[in-house]
C-alpha cells in the first residue's frame, strides 16, 4: 500500500509563475489537509477538505487554491508564486476529522 | 486561535529520560497529540490524549491536564535514534489541528 503520496519532491519555481503541487492517498480517508513547515514556526494548515466535494481555508490560505474532486487527490495550486510561498509542503490524511492524521513525504518548493 | 509553547531545544544522554513540555491556550478543545518528526521526513504520530491523565506506549508517555492547558511527552530509555524534532498539536473545536514549533531533541552517546 503506498499510503498518501506527493508530487514532485522538490521544485524551483520563478515568481509569477504557477504551480499545482499533486497529492494522493490510497487509504479511502475522507478528511485530507495542506501544510506549510517553515523553521521556527512549525506547521501551519493552509486548507482542507472533510470530505470529497468540500473544502475549508486553515490558517494561511492566501494564495493557495484546492480542490476535492474525489477522494483519492487533493491538489493545491499556487496561481502566482511568491518567494515567501517558499517552503516545505506537507499533505495529510485521516479517515475522519477526529482520527490522527497521516503525513505524506513532503514537497520542497522554493519561489526565486 | 491557538496558542501552543514548547522549548525549542534539549539535549540528552543515550540510555536517560527527557520531558517535552507543552502548553496551549484554545479556542476549543478535542484532544491533544504528538507527533514525531525526524530531519527531512513527514511527521509520524505518536500518542493522543483527550482526558486527563497519563497514556503509556513503550518508551513514550504522554500526559494532559485540560484545566491547566499542559502536557508532557516522556521519553524513556532514550536511543540514538529518537534524535528527532517533536510536535506538539491541538484539535480545536472544528476538528483542525494547530502545531507548537516543535522541540528539537539531540540523543548523544
Amino acid at each position: 500500500t503506498a499510503g498518501i503520496t506527493q508530487a514532485p519532491t522538490s521544485q524551483i519555481l520563478a515568481a509569477g509563475r504557477s504551480m499545482t503541487l499533486r497529492c494522493t492517498q490510497d487509504m479511502r480517508h475522507n478528511a485530507m489537509y495542506w501544510y506549510r513547515q517553515d523553521l521556527g514556526l512549525g506547521l501551519r494548515l493552509i486548507h482542507y477538505s472533510n470530505t470529497a466535494g468540500t473544502t475549508g481555508k486553515g490558517e494561511v490560505p492566501d494564495g493557495y487554491s484546492v480542490s476535492r474532486a474525489n477522494t483519492d487527490d487533493f491538489p493545491l495550486t499556487l496561481a502566482s508564486a511568491v518567494p515567501s510561498q517558499t517552503s516545505v509542503y506537507f499533505c495529510a490524511s485521516s479517515p475522519s476529522g477526529n482520527n490522527e492524521q497521516f503525513f505524506g513525504p513532503g514537497t520542497r518548493l522554493t519561489v526565486l | 486561535g491557538q496558542n501552543i509553547d514548547q522549548p525549542t531545544e534539549m539535549t540528552a544522554t543515550e540510555g536517560a529520560i527527557v520531558q517535552i513540555n507543552c502548553t496551549y491556550q484554545t479556542s476549543g478543545f478535542n484532544g491533544l497529540f504528538w507527533y514525531q518528526q525526524h530531519a527531512g521526513e513527514a511527521p509520524t504520530f505518536l500518542s493522543y490524549n483527550v482526558l486527563d491523565g497519563l497514556e503509556e506506549k513503550g518508551r513514550f508517555s504522554s500526559f494532559l491536564s485540560r484545566s491547566k492547558g499542559y502536557s508532557y511527552l516522556l521519553l524513556k530509555e532514550l536511543q540514538m535514534k529518537d534524535s528527532a524534532s517533536y510536535l506538539c498539536a491541538v484539535r480545536d473545536g472544528d476538528y483542525k489541528l494547530s502545531f507548537g514549533a516543535g522541540t528539537t531533541v539531540t540523543v548523544r552517546a
